[in-house]
């Protein structure tokens, strides 16, 4: 079946820090994969998608890159800041169907 | 668009009670989700309506646990008897088109705790 494994936290960086956290996946067919922030206090929110290997999704200064060959969405920031912290999902969806599946949630800390 | 409307944020029940949860999607958007998420199991999906009717309700616990949509602008999620173990966030999301590309946009979420 298909399901997301992500790294677990918390990660705790300073602010400016390099920030990865691993996910990987297993799906049948071509899924579309998404990162979601959540802030405390709040739902969901879409960071960045892609919807095919080699896609790179990116917003916010955060990137993932399609990796199909080695079925993973690294989520990566050059210098992360205090408002970042927050909670970061890995998700897919898979072709032909409507069902997202999302990982366990990775909790970020970025100290002043 | 004030975004999807979840009602209410915080509730607070007894064992055995009815609990109802309700959700406004964004106008316009066809696809409403119900999650529920918690420290032991994540986020799960309960059940997904397109048009205001249920598509897949795989995901529902146990038949305590009921949803419906009686229009494009307002769904519920009843849980009845209630139980300690319900006690969770429950996360309404909407989408525009359900398909592997869709974004959903989820409310703010309704932390619901049994006692």
């Amino acid at each position: 079946g298909n399901s997301v494994t992500q790294m677990e936290g918390p990660v705790t960086l300073s602010e400016e820090a390099f920030l990865t956290i691993n996910c990987t996946y297993t799906a049948t067919g071509y899924p579309s994969l998404f990162w979601y922030v959540q802030y405390p206090g709040e739902g969901l929110q879409l960071l960045l998608k892609a919807t095919k290997a080699d896609d790179k999704g990116s917003n916010k200064g955060f990137e993932a890159t399609y990796r199909k060959e080695t079925t993973s969405f690294h989520l990566e920031k050059g210098s992360v800041q205090v408002s970042d912290s927050a909670v970061y999902f890995c998700a897919l969806t898979n072709t032909g169907g409507f069902k997202t599946i999302f990982g366990a949630g990775t909790r970020l800390f970025v100290k002043a | 668009d004030a975004g999807v409307i979840q009602s209410p944020r915080h509730e607070v029940t007894e064992m055995g009670q009815e609990v109802t949860l309700r959700c406004k999607p964004i106008s316009g958007h066809d696809y409403l989700f119900w999650y529920r998420q918690t420290m032991m199991r994540g986020l799960e999906l309960l059940i997904y309506f397109n048009n205001n009717v249920p598509i897949d309700d795989s995901g529902m616990p146990e038949d305590r646990f009921s949803a419906k949509m009686p229009n494009a602008s307002f769904s519920t999620l009843k849980i009845q008897p209630s139980e300690p173990r319900d006690s969770a966030v429950y996360f309404c999301a909407s989408s525009l088109g359900g398909g592997a590309y869709t974004e959903a946009f989820f409310g703010q979420g309704t932390r619901l705790t049994v006692v």
